[in-house]
């Protein structure tokens, strides 16, 4: 059974340019969670996601962030207009989540940088 | 304002020795789960907490859940080089899954 696959592994862009990051759950996963993280820092929650719905998306910025989690397809996460400060590691996450607790999932991350 | 404040930050030690890092908070979780992470790699789960008052062991690391659901710890026993990693406590936040990190404490064990 394949794990959270995150694509790409490194992205870089220029300011002002978009960022899409894609995140494939674990088969049979039915949310998604995305976290950023700076380098020695824990993980901020940005967005909480099951499919073709948000959960809960408190800790994402509203302007030029969006995440979606469509019926086919993997979880995307844009960046529009990107600038420095968004350079970081992004975690995407699945869980089979039913109901209860369940484990999170961690894919490696997609490592952007803002020239 | 972190929801769960991990401590210490950071903690470098000898092989062998003992240690314990804390998870608090003033927020009560449905379920309070603990994570490794190595550098250039997501965290990987080690061990979820239910109950109030639970403690759980995996080999030389033991974790407990508070009485009040608020706050948790882990103890390693003899350290080990290989213990190195950034260890992440993380709360589901009422009954849906939400979880939430704290900003990790990050071991050291040298040989």
């Amino acid at each position: 059974n394949a794990g959270v696959m995150q694509n790409p592994r490194h992205l870089v862009r220029r300011r002002g340019q978009e960022a899409r990051l894609r995140c494939s759950p674990m088969k049979g996963h039915s949310h998604v969670y995305w976290y950023r993280q700076l380098p020695e820092e824990g993980l901020k929650f940005m967005v909480y996601l099951q499919k073709e719905n948000i959960i809960d998306e408190s800790g994402m910025p509203k302007e030029r962030f969006s995440a979606e989690f469509p019926k086919e397809g993997p979880s995307i996460l844009r960046i529009q207009q990107v600038v420095r400060g968004d350079s970081a590691a992004y975690f995407c996450a699945s869980s089979p989540y039913n109901g209860g607790y369940s484990p999170l999932h961690f894919g490696n991350g997609t490592r952007l940088t803002v020239t | 304002t972190q929801l769960l404040e991990q401590s210490p930050q950071f903690l470098s030690i000898q092989e062998g020795e003992n240690l314990t890092v804390y998870c608090n908070s003033s927020s009560v979780f449905s379920s309070l789960q603990w994570y490794r992470q190595e550098p250039g790699e997501g965290p990987v789960l080690l061990v979820t907490v239910v109950t109030g008052g639970e403690v759980k062991k995996l080999k030389r690391l033991t974790f407990q859940f508070g009485d009040a659901r608020k706050d948790s710890s882990l103890h390693i026993t003899a350290a080990q080089p290989g213990d190195t990693g950034l260890y992440l406590c993380a709360g589901a936040l009422g009954n849906n899954n939400d979880m939430r990190f704290g900003a990790g404490t990050r071991l050291t064990v040298k040989p």
